[in-house]
């Protein structure tokens, strides 16, 4: 079956911008989660969704960051006013259960790099 | 204090060797202990994972060891080979909830 699903896999943007980043799911899965990697480092968390609503943001950088999973599935990361420091690749997992201690399934990531 | 603290940073060791990489935490709310394996350009993919009520678990090749009261746990590879090189990380769960705190990666490469 299909794994993780996350476009696009590279995305270059001015600085001031605005993106979106996609995340579609295992199908089925009712937890999905947002972590953010910078290089050289471990996967930093940001959100995690479990059905259509967000049970934790407290990863969430500031306000410039948003995500919405309006139907429970298909999950978009949205970044306003994108700064240099935003740089990284952004990942996506999903998990069948919902609790942190059921397998957590990683997309590829989408690089985010912000001229 | 959310953090989980691995080392070391990268290592090199020499095929049909072991690897050991090492972490350790603060908070004692952390109750599970997963271990991810990512090679370049892909997401990090779950090799095996722990709880603090067990000191040990083992499979195949691989084996967490868990010391609670040091607060300390360690991935061994035993009869490393160059297919294993990538980069390891540790992770810790945060009382049943969704939130993984990982640490910051061993890049580990094993030589032919």
């Amino acid at each position: 079956g299909a794994g993780v699903s996350q476009t696009p896999s590279n995305k270059v943007t001015e600085k001031g911008k605005y993106v979106e980043l996609r995340c579609d799911p295992i199908s089925g899965h009712t937890a999905l989660y947002w972590y953010r990697q910078s290089l050289g480092q471990g996967p930093e968390f940001l959100i995690y969704f479990q059905g259509t609503g967000a049970a934790d943001d407290s990863g969430l950088p500031n306000d410039r960051f948003f995500a919405v999973r309006p139907e429970g599935s298909v999950s978009t990361l949205k970044i306003q006013r994108t700064e240099r420091g935003d740089s990284a690749v952004y990942l996506c997992a999903s998990s069948a259960l919902g609790q942190g201690n059921s397998p957590l399934h990683f997309g590829n990531g989408t690089r985010l790099t912000v001229t | 204090q959310q953090q989980v603290k691995q080392s070391p940073q990268s290592l090199i060791v020499q095929k049909g060797g072991i690897s050991i990489i090492n972490c350790a935490y603060e908070n004692t709310a952390f109750d599970y202990f997963p271990w991810y394996q990512q090679f370049p350009g892909k997401g990090p993919a779950l090799l095996i994972a722990i709880r603090p009520d067990v000191s040990e678990k083992k499979e195949g090749r691989f084996t967490i060891s868990f010391n609670k009261s040091a607060k300390q746990f360690s991935l061994h590879i035993m009869d490393s080979q160059p297919g294993d090189s990538a980069t390891y990380f540790c992770a810790a769960l945060y009382n049943q909830g969704g939130k993984l705190i990982f640490g910051q990666g061993t890049e580990l490469s094993v030589k032919p």
